[in-house]
């Protein structure tokens, strides 16, 4: 099984809406991932946790905030958010948690489309 | 800082031709390269991933080079299919966790 599966597929919310982002995956990996990608724009680092710490923060605002309550999940918190924020929400995971591995494939869900309103 | 660039931006080519994509970089110290598919509204899927060590990688109708003195990767799709239409993203692994993604090319196969 190599699937990352993200819920919902679709939000939308209101500026002083409280949501949160889900993502999963069972294939034992270590590393996972929170990318924003806009409209015809590259997908977007914002946040990677490995063996369930913080790891690498992108200077992502405090409106957003990441949640990896074990090895399987991954969360990201959204309050208080600008229409600018509306975008695809991309998971992704890969096998361990140490940086520099440079055979490591990243496996991509398949994105939550939010919409801020 | 690492740059990523994809060239052209957009391609239309029919049916059954061959074609080439092509992905520059501007810091040759990086762990991989790999190309991703996305189809629109999607998630990306992995196509080839090719280490620093490597000069190329193929799987079925698709060859991906890498020359990291020159800073260049390319994807091969031979014999392209309107099911190959898409974009192609090409993203480099640096220090760390960090991945740096091109911009991508929309690829559009006429039938």
């Amino acid at each position: 099984d190599t699937e990352v599966t993200q819920t919902p597929k679709h939000l939308v919310m209101g500026m002083t809406n409280k949501k949160s982002l889900k993502c999963e995956q069972h294939m034992g990996h270590r590393a996972m991932y929170w990318y924003k990608q806009k409209a015809k724009k590259p997908p977007e680092l914002m946040f990677v946790y490995s063996y369930e710490k913080l790891s690498i923060n992108e200077s992502v605002p405090s409106r957003f905030s990441p949640e990896c309550p074990n090895s399987s999940l991954l969360n990201l918190h959204l309050h208080a958010l600008q229409p600018e924020d509306s975008a695809l929400y991309l998971c992704a995971s890969s096998q361990t948690g140490t940086s520099g591995r440079s055979q490591e494939t990243q496996y991509f869900g398949p994105g939550t489309r939010l919409l801020v309103l | 800082k690492q740059e990523v660039t994809q060239i052209p931006a957009a391609l239309s080519v029919p049916e059954g031709e061959n074609l080439v994509l092509n992905c520059s970089f501007t810091d040759s110290a990086i762990y991989n390269l790999q190309w991703f598919r996305q189809d629109p509204g999607k998630g990306l899927t992995s196509l080839l991933l090719i280490q620093s060590s490597q000069r190329e990688q193929t799987s079925g109708r698709l060859n991906a080079s890498l020359d990291k003195s020159s800073g260049r990767s390319t994807l091969y799709i031979a014999a392209s299919q309107p099911g190959d239409s898409a974009t192609y993203l090409c993203a480099v692994k640096t220090g760390g966790f960090k991945t740096i993604f091109g911009a991508g090319t929309r690829l559009f196969v006429k039938a």
